[in-house]
């Protein structure tokens, strides 16, 4: 089955230390993303890519850093600069489509804490 | 400035009473309008997909309306496992990277 997976679904942060979110799909989708998603707010934008070798900033993207270097692979890491990392992080593809306006498709999520 | 607001932000309703669930917008151009069903857990769902006002999309209990300032996700006879988190978002035409922008979610809680 076509679809987005992404692992650890659970993770834990020491102090000071930088982690690696995997997302990865096999929907041959061109464009990717990652966001955040805290309790009580709206998934915000983190880091986007439309292509491989190439990606944006979103809305917070202080603290995190991202590579695309095959188009089914996004992975997010978040370092230790980013100082309130505990959040619920959804990775995100897309078909650029004819309109630009097809839907995004969403992972289960990694959960990170910090210990 | 773009953005999305959902009401109500928590909604409980009993077994086959039906309501409506609204997401208002303001968008400098609406690319599109999009609604997604997430559970505790676990990542959003995809459920539809509007263009421009007056469409109309529909799936088993879930009916979606598109005006110039809003949408609605109507659930008719809702059922215990219609109980999730219900997001609205969209894209709008200048949006570098055609990235989208959410709504806060309704959760909606059905008891049977």
């Amino acid at each position: 089955d076509g679809g987005i997976t992404q692992s650890p679904k659970y993770l834990f942060r020491k102090e000071g230390q930088n982690v690696t979110l995997s997302c990865e799909q096999n929907l041959n989708h061109d464009a990717m993303y990652w966001y955040r998603q805290d309790p009580g707010q709206g998934l915000r934008l983190i880091y986007y890519s439309q292509i491989v070798n190439d990606f944006q900033k979103g809305d917070i993207a202080e603290g995190y850093s991202v590579s695309r270097e095959k188009k089914e692979s996004f992975p997010l890491t978040v370092t230790s600069a980013q100082k309130n990392p505990t959040a619920f992080y959804l990775c995100a593809s897309r078909d650029r489509g004819h309109y630009g306006n097809q839907p995004q498709h969403f992972g289960d999520g990694t959960r990170l804490s910090i210990l | 400035e773009d953005q999305v607001t959902q009401s109500p932000e928590a909604l409980r309703l009993q077994e086959g009473e039906s309501s409506s669930l609204n997401c208002s917008y303001t968008v400098s151009g609406l690319r599109g309008l999009f609604w997604y069903r997430q559970d505790p857990g676990k990542g959003p769902e995809f459920l539809f997909t509007l263009y421009s006002a007056g469409e109309e999309k529909e799936k088993e209990r879930l009916k979606a309306t598109l005006t110039k300032k809003e949408s609605f996700l109507h659930i008719t006879a809702p059922k215990p496992e219609d109980s999730a988190t219900y997001l609205c978002a969209v894209q709008a035409k200048n949006q570098a990277g055609t990235a989208l922008i959410f709504g806060k979610g309704t959760t909606l809680s059905v008891s049977s």
